[in-house]
């Protein structure tokens, strides 16, 4: 059971917009930032927002962040198949440790 | 270009010890926060144990607790995981991953990663 919640599965046509959402607690979303990774299969985690909605250079404008208290949202517009991944929100929480989403399977259908 | 390289997992018996390491280039690894993360085949990703950069400050999940030592050697630009009394549900690929504060904290990099296996 992980700490954050995130639907397991998301899908969406290519060119279509698509959300992912992620829901904590005051003691880590309320409170910290919250950044979100995509992990393409069988590759290591690659950070893709930080600081709720910032994008690292690299990372196409198609994708972004925000929050609003304990929720954040992850939004991919004009969808492509190579965004096909699983993306996780993660954020520190005050007890002293990183939380994660358990993760959403996104699909191009 | 920073990176970091994880080795050292392999098939452990339960009950057994594994030290994992990651080292660190293309970056002044003694400035930085460096945390361990696994994710368990199929499953999502979960933290394990945080360093700060002077090595004075560490933190470690529940469930590792009592059993799993995390330091850094800043001479060596290494990160390392000692795992004693292995169990078969810390099965995993163990990530290091770099800390930034920028506008907050975030895992900035992360290391392809290491497979840990524990079984009879």
């Amino acid at each position: 059971q992980s700490v954050l919640t995130q639907p397991p599965s998301a899908s969406g046509t290519p060119g279509q917009r698509v959300t992912i959402s992620c829901s904590g607690s005051s003691s880590n979303i309320g409170s910290n930032t919250v950044n979100w990774y995509q992990q393409l299969p069988g590759t290591a985690p690659k950070l893709l927002i930080y600081s709720n909605n910032q994008r690292p250079s690299g990372v196409p404008d198609r994708f972004s962040g925000s929050k609003s208290g304990t929720s954040a949202s992850l939004a991919i517009s004009g969808l492509q198949s190579e965004d096909e991944a699983d993306y996780y929100c993660a954020a520190w929480d005050d007890s002293l440790c990183w939380v994660f989403g358990g993760g959403t399977k996104l699909t191009v259908l | 270009e920073v990176q970091l390289v994880e080795s050292g997992g392999g098939l452990v018996q339960p009950g057994g010890s594994l030290r994992l390491s990651c080292a660190a280039s293309g970056f002044t690894f003694s400035s930085y926060e460096m945390n361990w993360v696994r994710q368990a085949p199929g499953k999502g990703l979960e933290w394990v144990s945080y360093i700060s950069s002077s090595g004075s400050t560490i933190y470690y999940a529940d469930s590792v607790k009592g059993r799993f030592t995390i330091s850094r050697d800043n001479a060596k630009n290494s990160l390392y995981l000692q795992m004693n009394s292995l169990r078969a549900e810390d099965t995993a690929v163990y990530y290091c991953a770099r800390e930034i504060t920028i506008f907050g904290v975030a895992l900035d990099y992360w290391g392809q990663g290491t497979l840990v296996t524990v079984s009879s």
